[in-house]
């Protein structure tokens, strides 16, 4: 079975400072997805980034970007000028490219609580 | 256009009630997901559904029983809760496909305590 593990319970970072969130996993396959996501206090999961492990390009989107290491099994996001917004849980998420049961399922790590300081 | 919507948005219910909460999606997805959240913690798979038809339940007690009535509705039905069960309820889909494009969207989820 798969894991992720996010090793930093918590993190704060200055407004407009750059900060790392830092995520490892465990699989015995060589396809699959990882996903960032972010659960600010509203509550509603957000889709950050995602990276298919068969492109060695890091993904990006906007302030985001990811460090993908596939051999070292890390998955890391970097947000760049962080803003007050950016506050929230955020948590890394495997997927298998293997059907299981007619969908995919997602393994969650326990989260990184972001606090961004003004 | 990547919404899924959850009602209601918080739910106060007795350990005798019925309840149910409602999940709606207008993307097109054939998968559709309920998990259950706790406080500080990642969400908890419940129940998959695929093409209409329960794919997954993850050992779920029967207190909870989901519904898919059609390819954009999910229901999840409630009786006879314990105070445990009192948590942040999220709906998800997807496109049920293979390749990138297979991305779970969440909704806002559904507040429930049981008192």
């Amino acid at each position: 079975a798969q894991t992720v593990t996010q090793s930093q319970p918590e993190m704060s970072v200055q407004e407009a400072e750059t900060v790392t969130l830092s995520c490892t996993y465990d699989t015995s396959e060589s396809d699959y997805y990882l996903f960032w996501y972010k659960q600010p206090p509203s509550r509603q999961m957000i889709l950050v980034i995602r990276q298919e492990a068969y492109k060695q390009q890091n993904a990006t989107e906007n302030r985001f970007s990811v460090n993908f290491q596939k051999a070292a099994k890390s998955f890391s996001l970097k947000i760049s000028d962080s803003q007050l917004g950016d506050a929230a849980m955020y948590f890394c998420a495997y997927r298998s490219s293997l059907r299981e049961a007619g969908s995919y399922q997602l393994t969650f790590g326990k989260g990184t609580k972001l606090s961004v300081i003004p | 256009d990547t919404e899924v919507t959850q009602t209601p948005k918080h739910l106060v219910m007795g350990m005798t009630n019925k309840k149910s909460l409602k999940c709606e999606q207008h993307m097109g997805h054939r998968a559709m997901y309920w998990y259950k959240q706790k406080a500080k913690k990642p969400p908890e798979l419940m129940f998959v559904y695929s093409y209409e038809k329960l794919s997954i339940n993850e050992s779920v007690p029967s207190r909870f029983s989901p519904e898919c009535p059609n390819s954009s509705l999910l229901n999840l039905h409630l009786h006879a809760l314990q105070p445990e069960d009192s948590a942040l309820y999220l709906c998800a889909s997807s496109q049920a496909s293979t390749g990138r494009q297979e991305t779970q969207y969440f909704g806002p989820g559904t507040r429930l305590l049981v008192l």
